[in-house]
């Protein structure tokens, strides 16, 4: 089954505590992209990867880091994470545009940091 | 610049009731186009996309959309709606090569469906 996992789906933090969201795909697929999700801003792009060790910022990538080792894994990084990066997380992965191709998405993780 | 605006932030329709939710783009090139549905604690899902061709194109669960490039839009419908098309609604613009990951995303519309 195609499968975009992301892990842990809750997570409650503190200012200033290191903190990794796994993000995982069993497709194969080239790009990969982290979003986050706020109430009347609908989804806004923090990195994304188009193959192993090529990433490049979204909109908002202030604050995060991303990195590309492995195809299938696509981790995001909050080195230092503040209350204003409380949100909820997507991972989304996909091949290049075809007519039979699409886009999946993870679960989410929603993430508030105290 | 690059924008999607979904000028309705909440819609309420009543089950069996036709369905129009509105999308328009600012884009420097020809875009591809797509909408998506978020249903409550889930991810998102691709419904449909326009890549070129034929204006009018047809997804899942029923839905269509119809390009319209001089009004700059991408409207979704539905015929007859169903209480589990309650969701949220994004539509989404982004270039026309390479993949998904350069996509641009509205800020959504929150579908109510009443009985």
């Amino acid at each position: 089954e195609a499968q975009v996992t992301q892990n842990p789906r809750y997570l409650i933090t503190v200012t200033g505590k290191k903190l990794t969201v796994t993000c995982s795909q069993n497709m194969n697929h080239e790009y990969m992209s982290w979003y986050r999700q706020d109430p009347g801003l609908g989804l806004r792009q923090i990195y994304y990867s188009m193959n192993v060790e090529v990433t490049d910022k979204g909109d908002v990538p202030e604050g995060y880091k991303v990195s590309r080792k492995e195809k299938r894994n696509f981790p995001l990084i909050l080195e230092s994470p503040s209350p204003n990066q409380t949100s909820l997380y997507f991972c989304a992965s996909s091949a290049k545009y075809g007519q039979r191709e699409t886009q999946y998405f993870g679960p989410g993780t929603r993430l508030l940091v105290l | 610049a690059q924008s999607v605006t979904q000028p309705d932030i909440h819609i309420t329709v009543s089950e069996g009731a036709s369905l129009e939710l509105r999308c328009n783009y600012s884009y420097g090139a020809t875009p591809y186009l797509f909408w998506y549905v978020q249903s409550p604690g889930q991810g998102l899902q691709l419904l449909l996309k326009y890549f070129s061709g034929d204006t009018l194109v047809q997804g899942i669960k029923g839905f269509e959309a119809e390009f319209k490039r001089s009004q700059s839009s991408f409207n979704l419908r539905k015929p007859s709606v169903h209480w589990s098309d309650a969701a949220e609604y994004f539509c989404a613009v982004g270039p026309n090569s390479g993949g998904y990951n350069k996509l641009i995303f509205g800020a959504g519309t929150r579908l109510a469906v009443h009985p």
